[in-house]
């Protein structure tokens, strides 16, 4: 069974630089999986950031940006600020018309 | 602005059936993918399907035995339907709408505000 990995929570100091990853429990991640990225904060709706790896969706600040890493997807936030303190998952797309998400990554900053 | 809300109830009973419609405003549903994603509370998001305006589906395959989506073009609404519901079917619902630029689908743009369902006797 394909599993998408992220890094439970993460953490990171105002105005910092932050590297949340995505990657498979066997193989890469390559563009061929159209990694996308969602933020959500407790009791709302999720927020698209990235879709097809790197294309900032529309509003999303150029402090987000997204690409491969060695052989996972990453999201970059630089310059964190303080309402970027939530959950963010990414999505990839398996072939044949599956997607799975990531188990999600809390980023805290402080 | 492309806008998607879902409705149904928001309480059943075990064993009952999940009925959920996602209404598109702002935009026509047709020439689109839809996809349904649920939220168990406190958890990760699961994609639980996704339908074509043609009708066509394809489904998590851990969900496929008890799930239809269908596509209504004329109302400009899409369904979920999961039967045999347990507590663990409990979660957000959220509709949403894939971003399919040329080069093939790349993720979701637009997402509903999500509706809570509870299961319990």
């Amino acid at each position: 069974q394909t599993v998408v990995t992220q890094e439970p929570s993460f953490s990171v100091s105002p105005g910092g630089t932050v590297t949340l990853t995505c990657g498979l429990n066997s193989g890469s991640v390559s563009t061929t999986y159209y990694p996308s990225w969602y933020q959500q904060t407790p009791g709302q709706a999720p927020r698209t950031l990235i879709y097809n790896t790197n294309i900032r969706f529309s509003g999303v600040p150029d402090r987000f940006s997204g690409s491969i890493l060695g052989n996972k997807a990453a999201l970059t936030i630089t310059g964190a600020q303080a309402d970027d303190e939530s959950d963010y998952y990414c999505l990839l797309y398996m072939g044949s018309g599956f997607w799975v998400f990531g188990g999600g990554t809390k980023l805290t900053v402080l | 602005q492309v806008q998607l809300q879902e409705s149904g109830p928001g309480l059943l009973r075990p064993s009952e059936t999940l009925s959920l419609t996602c209404t598109v405003s702002g935009g026509s549903i047709s020439g689109y993918y839809w996809s349904w994603i649920r939220q168990p509370p406190g958890k990760g998001l699961e994609w639980i399907g996704y339908v074509h305006y043609s009708g066509r589906t394809t489904l998590n395959p851990s969900l496929k035995s008890r799930v239809t989506i269908l596509v209504d073009t004329s109302k400009n609404q899409f369904s979920l339907e999961l039967r045999s519901v347990t507590a663990a079917d409990t979660a957000a619902y959220y509709c949403a709408r894939y971003l399919c630029p040329s080069t093939g689908c790349a993720g979701f743009d637009y997402w509903g505000q999500g509706t809570l369902v509870t299961v319990s006797s």
